[in-house]
């Protein structure tokens, strides 16, 4: 089977500029994670969804964060104004909830985000 | 509130030794425990889970946990290092109706030739 899909794979931006960041997850995957992951940290779950809806966004910071899962397929992860901060690798992960391979993640190879 | 900890930050280990990397966890209700292998410049990779059962788990590349109720542990362990698995593990709990997800801080294990 096809893996998780993220592009693109790097970004570099000025500081108060915009960026996107797309994920495809894998076909069948009702639970699609955004994570923030700085260098030396673990991932820091952003947004879940279920199908295309949120199920846990209290870490996603929305003054600047906004993501969404039109379908319940792909989804997309815009910052918008970017800060310094926001300097990370941006993870994407799919998952079942039930049967043998339930709630074991899938993750993509990650969008790395330079702010400048 | 849940949260997991790992609380070393490296270890480091000789080949062919038996290893272990440390995870501990707080959490109301049963917990989903997960270890996850990160090599550099690659994506994370699921290595094994915790979900009910036996308390023993065996998982890729020859590695197993064994989860640890009374002590809030799911422990990481390989009878024989190999220096290939120098990476950084990640553990990671569930919890909750919705699945709530924690992970932790990451411990970067060396395997010494």
């Amino acid at each position: 089977e096809a893996g998780v899909a993220q592009s693109p794979r790097y970004k570099i931006i000025e500081k108060r500029q915009s960026v996107a960041f797309w994920c495809n997850p894998i076909s069948g995957h009702a639970t699609l994670y955004w994570y923030q992951q700085i260098l030396g940290q673990g991932p820091k779950l952003l947004i879940q969804f279920q199908n295309n809806g949120v199920v846990d966004d209290s870490q996603l910071p929305k003054d600047r964060f906004s993501a969404e899962r039109l379908k319940g397929v792909d989804s997309t992860l815009k910052i918008q104004p970017a800060k310094l901060e926001d300097s990370a690798v941006y993870l994407c992960a799919s998952s079942l909830i039930k049967g043998a391979r339930g709630y074991e993640q899938y993750f993509g190879p990650g969008t790395r985000l330079t702010v400048t | 509130a849940q949260s997991v900890a790992q609380p070393e930050d490296q270890v480091n280990v000789a080949e062919g030794n038996p290893l272990t990397v440390k995870c501990t966890y707080s959490v109301s209700g049963n917990p989903y425990l997960f270890w996850y292998v990160q090599y550099p410049n690659r994506g994370l990779q699921f290595l094994l889970k915790y979900i009910t059962g036996d308390n023993l788990v065996k998982g890729s590349y020859g590695f197993e946990a064994e989860f640890n109720k009374s002590q809030t542990s799911f422990h990481l362990k390989k009878p024989s290092a190999l220096v290939s698995d120098s990476a950084l593990y990640f553990c990671a709990l569930f919890s909750g109706g919705y699945q709530k997800v924690t992970f932790g801080t990451g411990t970067k294990l060396q395997v010494i030739p």
